[in-house]
């Protein structure tokens, strides 16, 4: 299986930050990558996908970039809709997996 | 629009099988190129992709629980279905169903999730 590991796993920012979670593939999964949004009670919501494009109804504050084994999500003026947990998951090959999140919390 | 609602017990014994059902509303399992997921989150955890059925019926497991998973459909009523057996009190978790846009494609859709409890 492919291994992604997040970091942070917390961040701690304020209302108006640049906040930038890191996502590493120990393998190359070329741009297989999605981003996702959790709140608490909630499902997923998926924000990103195929690294850097933007899902349809995400505010353009969200971008993601990277390429083979090392990808970001960049939130660029942060929100108070924004405080939440982050998922990255890999769907380049089977079986897919996740990050192990990172909480953005209100610092 | 689509939406995705899952259903099935919330309470399961050690060693017994789990059924759950996400029923489709809005759309048709059979139409797009779309595969359908179950996805599970341990309280307070990560996410781990259990398995997938497409539009065709083809089916991929997760190694990990490809012993004791089942996934299944039935288009007439636009449902499909997980069964996982010899359940552990390791398997209690939060249970999605989702939608992926297709084979290496992204899950663009979730349901609300059923919480499942295995105990005695």
């Amino acid at each position: 299986d492919i291994q992604m590991t997040q970091s942070p796993s917390t961040l701690s920012a304020s209302v108006g930050d640049r906040v930038t979670i890191t996502c590493r593939a120990n393998w190359g999964i070329g741009n297989w990558l999605a981003w996702y949004q959790q709140k608490p009670g909630k499902a997923p919501k998926l924000l990103i996908y195929k690294t850097s494009s933007l899902e349809s109804g995400v505010p353009s504050r969200f971008s993601g970039s990277g390429y083979g084994t090392e990808f970001t999500l960049t939130i660029t003026s942060l929100q108070p809709d924004d405080f939440a947990t982050y998922y990255c998951q890999h769907y380049n090959s089977y079986p897919w997996t996740f990050g192990q999140g990172t909480k953005v919390e209100i610092k | 629009q689509v939406q995705l609602q899952e259903s099935g017990p919330g309470l399961v014994k050690p060693s017994q099988t789990l059924s759950l059902t996400c029923t489709v509303s809005g759309g048709s399992i059979s139409s797009g190129d779309y595969y359908w997921n179950w996805i599970r989150q341990h309280p307070g955890r990560g996410l781990e992709w259990i398995a997938h059925i497409s539009y065709t019926g083809y089916t991929y497991y997760n190694p990990s629980l490809k012993s004791r998973v089942t996934i299944s459909s039935d288009t007439s009523k636009d449902q499909f279905s997980l069964k996982l057996s010899s359940l552990t009190v390791a398997d209690g978790a939060m249970y999605y169903c989702a939608r992926a846009r297709g084979d290496n494609k992204p899950v663009d859709l979730w349901g609300q999730g059923t919480l499942v409890t295995v105990s005695s």
